[in-house]
């Protein structure tokens, strides 16, 4: 089945204390990336990566860093959380640059930062 | 810098027709896509338009006009299940492969 995973779902966490939500997609997407959701702003993107070892800023990428060492793996790291990052994390996956092909979408992790 | 305009709400019965609207300032365009979203779910692909006209899938469609920098979704037969929020969403054409910038969601709700 063609998924995008994320990992972990739930996540509470304390301010400064490092962590990594992992995205894996099995459809051998190119291009992956990271949004952030809140309430009335939509779907704000983080990072975006084009393949292995070529990523850029999206929109929102203070705070936030992420790797692209395989291609079906693309992690989003917060060194030193703050909690003016809780929010709703999804990860995508596409065959081009959004549009045409679609975005596939994780499940998405809720991180609470404390 | 691009922005994106959208209702927030928009309440309609089941079986009517209800259209979201979309007005997008960019400094580059592509093309205008729409997603679904449940309450605790991911956003679903809808359609996609590159082009000025109506693009239909079932019950879906989507309307772009390039000029007007505008285009709706417009649902037809409403059913409860379409209780969501729609997102439009912009390509924009630069060579930095960016993806997609979101607009804020409109969210539907469907009354019996």
């Amino acid at each position: 089945e063609a998924q995008v995973t994320q990992n972990p779902r739930y996540l509470i966490t304390v301010t400064g204390k490092k962590l990594t939500v992992t995205c894996s997609q099995n459809m051998n997407h190119e291009y992956m990336s990271w949004y952030r959701q809140d309430p009335g702003l939509g779907l704000r993107q983080i990072y975006y990566s084009m393949n292995v070892e070529v990523t850029d800023k999206g929109d929102v990428p203070e705070g936030y860093k992420v790797s692209r060492k395989e291609k079906r793996n693309f992690p989003l790291i917060l060194e030193s959380p703050s909690p003016n990052q809780t929010s709703l994390y999804f990860c995508a996956s596409s065959l081009s640059p959004g549009g045409v092909y679609e975005q596939y979408f994780g499940p998405g992790t809720r991180l609470t930062v404390t | 810098g691009q922005s994106l305009e959208q209702p927030s709400e928009v309440t309609a019965v089941e079986g009517a027709i209800v259209q979201i609207n979309c007005t997008y300032q960019t400094s580059g365009f592509y093309g205008l896509s729409w997603y679904q979203q449940h309450d605790g779910g991911a956003p679903t692909f809808l359609s996609y338009n590159a082009l000025d006209g109506l693009e239909e899938t079932g019950r879906f469609s989507s309307f772009l006009s390039r000029s007007d920098s505008y285009g709706y979704l417009l649902l037809q037969e409403l059913q409860m299940k379409d209780s969501a929020s729609y997102f439009c969403a912009v390509r924009l054409n630069n060579n930095a492969g960016n993806m997609l910038t979101f607009g804020g969601g409109t969210r539907l709700m469907v009354k019996p």
